[in-house]
């Protein structure tokens, strides 16, 4: 596809169940990253993967969040022992490898998202 | 203390306005200042990026940085309905990657 795709769009789970969110990020773009997005915030930073290792999870909120890429393409977000506090949009963006001291922003394309609610 | 203040508004304009939105922020490291706009049930999507100070213009948009007062600014002329959208500063260091940091989002309404 063109752009970069999430699945599920929407997951409805119950407070203590496991979730699996998917993102297939554009193709050739070796940088991925996942946001979590509340109701009336902006995205926040979970983690950022450079080919197939997470080289930043400091905003994994938990040890209950883990995500893994494990071809450098695909990536998904797991969470366990879900909370009623994890309900967000969940976002992926992807993008080219980052520079360095250059004046030049790699833009980061984003999903549409998951929207997780747990009951 | 948020690293970038944003009002989420939401701010509602005739059709045809000057809009202007704006973020401050904490952290002097930023160089990269980037506005994203995030229509419902979409993801976010760039709009347009300055490095460091300065201003910059794309078509009835401009961005404007203010380093010396943690400060930037979007302008919109000749506001259109379609621009009815959540705007979102960003901002991040410069380096390897580029771990962005958002906004809250700025809801914006054109009346036609």
């Amino acid at each position: 596809g063109a752009g970069v795709s999430q699945t599920p769009s929407n997951k409805v789970t119950e407070k203590g169940k496991y979730v699996e969110l998917r993102c297939d990020p554009i193709s050739g773009h070796t940088a991925l990253y996942w946001y979590r997005q509340s109701l009336g915030q902006g995205p926040e930073f979970l983690i950022y993967f450079q080919g197939t290792g997470a080289a930043d999870d400091s905003g994994l909120p938990n040890d209950r969040f883990f995500a893994v890429r494990p071809e450098g393409s695909v990536s998904t977000l797991k969470i366990q022992r879900t909370e009623r506090g994890d309900s967000a949009v969940y976002l992926c963006a992807s993008s080219l490898e980052g520079t360095s001291g250059r004046p030049y922003y790699n833009e980061q394309f984003f999903g549409p998202g998951t929207r997780l609610t747990v009951l | 203390q948020k690293e970038v203040e944003q009002d989420p508004g939401p701010l509602s304009v005739p059709e045809g306005a000057i809009v202007s939105l704006n973020c401050t922020y904490s952290n002097s490291a930023f160089q990269y200042f980037m506005w994203y706009r995030q229509y419902s049930r979409k993801g976010p999507e760039l709009l347009m990026y300055t490095y460091s100070s300065g201003n910059k213009e794309d078509g009835r948009f401009t961005a404007q940085v203010d380093k010396s007062s943690k400060y930037i600014s979007l302008f919109i002329r000749d506001s259109q309905p379609s621009d009815s959208a959540t705007y979102l500063c960003a901002m991040s260091r410069p380096g390897g990657y580029q771990k962005v940091t958002f906004g809250t989002g700025t809801k914006l309404q054109v009346i036609p």
